[in-house]
């Protein structure tokens, strides 16, 4: 079953902060954060396991409650290039990825 | 460190004739995993691969769909006699092993006319 994204869609100022959240009925092992620009590939952002371990870009920061198999994106002070859609891809047993429909992201200087 | 590899980028096919996707992963890494997305839609999985074994295809149709990783060359996804409904943006993604992020390729459109 398809994760639950929210907000459907986003628009910041430049400098703005966002919060992108992930829900899933299912028990968890990973929780994978992308972003795609249009005609792009899917770019990796952050993976979160269970058990706490995280890995991606030290600019972007996220969270994995485990208990309500949840996760979040943050992204602050916005900039331009940080447009794009966002993807959450989760796994049940650490393998194929189930995404989102995504959150798209506006920013605007 | 090149990243994942696919070819070709674009790729026209009419009604009924075949489609193959090359996916050349990471180096260092063997599993391969393909991805379907359709205009404006997200990332649907189709098939999960290691070197010469397909370990999951719970998302590939079971008609006109195959895939396959030998032991030497790329990845191939192969669709025959394609339909227009088969349009779409194909991506593959490849990791070191299973449990960890995955990095996708720049994708196959393919368009059918």
């Amino acid at each position: 079953q398809q994760p639950v994204q929210s907000p459907q869609a986003v628009i910041l100022r430049e400098g703005e902060d966002a919060v992108i959240n992930c829900s899933s009925s299912k028990a968890l092992y990973s929780v994978h954060w992308y972003r795609q620009k249009h005609g792009e590939a899917p770019v990796f952002l952050m993976i979160l396991l269970k058990g706490g371990e995280q890995k991606g870009h030290d600019k972007i920061s996220a969270s994995f409650n485990e208990k309500k198999q949840q996760s979040s994106l943050y992204l602050t002070a916005s900039q331009l290039s940080y447009s794009g859609t966002y993807f959450c891809g989760t796994s049940e047993y650490g393998n194929k990825l189930v995404f989102g429909a995504g959150t798209i992201l506006r920013v605007k200087s | 460190n090149a990243g994942v590899m696919q070819n070709p980028r674009h790729l026209v096919r009419r009604r009924g004739q075949e489609a193959r996707l090359r996916c050349s992963p990471m180096k260092g890494h063997s599993h391969v995993y393909w991805y379907r997305q359709l205009p404006e839609e997200g990332l649907k999985f189709m098939v999960y691969l290691q070197k010469e074994n397909i370990i999951d295809e719970s998302g590939m149709p079971k008609e006109r769909f195959s895939a396959e990783f030998p032991k030497e060359g790329p990845s191939i996804l192969r669709i025959q006699q394609v339909v227009r409904g088969d349009s779409a943006a194909y991506f593959c993604a490849s990791s070191p092993a299973s449990y960890n992020e995955q990095f996708f390729g720049p994708g196959t459109r393919l368009t059918v006319l």
